[in-house]
């Protein structure tokens, strides 16, 4: 069965670092999604990919984050400065063609911000 | 925007009884609901999933309801087993513009099935 591939799965940092997580889709999504997950809370929409265009970053602190997605297939989220409050989980979810909803999700890349 | 709220956070059940957990969303214009399951460690998986455009929904053990006058909807797990201890999150979506769905998910429910 296929599935969304994160890495890396763990990452310590200190702040002011720049760090950078890696999301490689299920073959032929074309919908990519990046999320946060603090401890203890349900998943936040950071970004979301159509293809290689952005869709929605509004929830993006885009003065410390960015993403991409060059060739509408894998993406990279990176933050840099890292601060304290990013130790979070970070998930990567895909979805297929438009007329499906449902969104797969990667096992996550948890991150610590010393 | 669209608000989710989920009950109980935690909930302690028997082998063999039933667990429901309950969500509430905000916007009406909502049409699709789904639930996940997460263990330790890992991503969501999904479970099951409902459309407004249907009241109830079953897999096996596994049941959602759905009633969209109250705005609310609801995961029901009968025979519980202990493999189903993990933390579900129930969310909530509609499609958007170009058929881009947001999920926004409830603050989750940490279940323990104990033999």
């Amino acid at each position: 069965e296929a599935e969304v591939a994160q890495s890396p799965r763990y990452k310590i940092t200190e702040k002011s670092q720049a760090v950078a997580f890696w999301c490689d889709p299920i073959s032929g999504h074309a919908t990519l999604y990046w999320y946060r997950q603090i401890l203890g809370q349900g998943p936040e929409l950071l970004v979301q990919f159509q293809d290689e265009s952005v869709v929605d970053d509004s929830q993006l602190p885009k003065d410390r984050f960015s993403a991409e997605r060059l060739k509408g297939v894998d993406s990279t989220l990176k933050i840099q400065p890292a601060e304290l409050g990013d130790s979070a989980m970070y998930l990567c979810a895909s979805r297929g063609t438009r007329g499906s909803e449902t969104q797969y999700f990667g096992p996550g890349t948890r991150l610590l911000v010393l | 925007g669209e608000n989710v709220e989920q009950h109980p956070s935690t909930l302690s059940v028997q082998e063999g009884d039933s667990a429901v957990i309950k969500c509430t969303y905000s916007d009406s214009a909502s049409n699709y609901f789904p639930w996940y399951k997460q263990e330790l460690g890992k991503g969501p998986q999904l479970i099951i999933d409902i459309r407004s455009n249907v009241g109830e929904k079953k897999d096996q053990r596994i049941a959602v309801t759905l009633n969209k006058t109250a705005k609310h909807f609801s995961l029901h797990i009968t025979e519980t087993q202990p493999e189903d201890s993990a933390v579900y999150f129930c969310a909530a979506s509609k499609s958007g513009a170009g058929g881009y769905n947001k999920l926004i998910f409830g603050a989750g429910t940490r279940l323990a099935v104990h033999p």
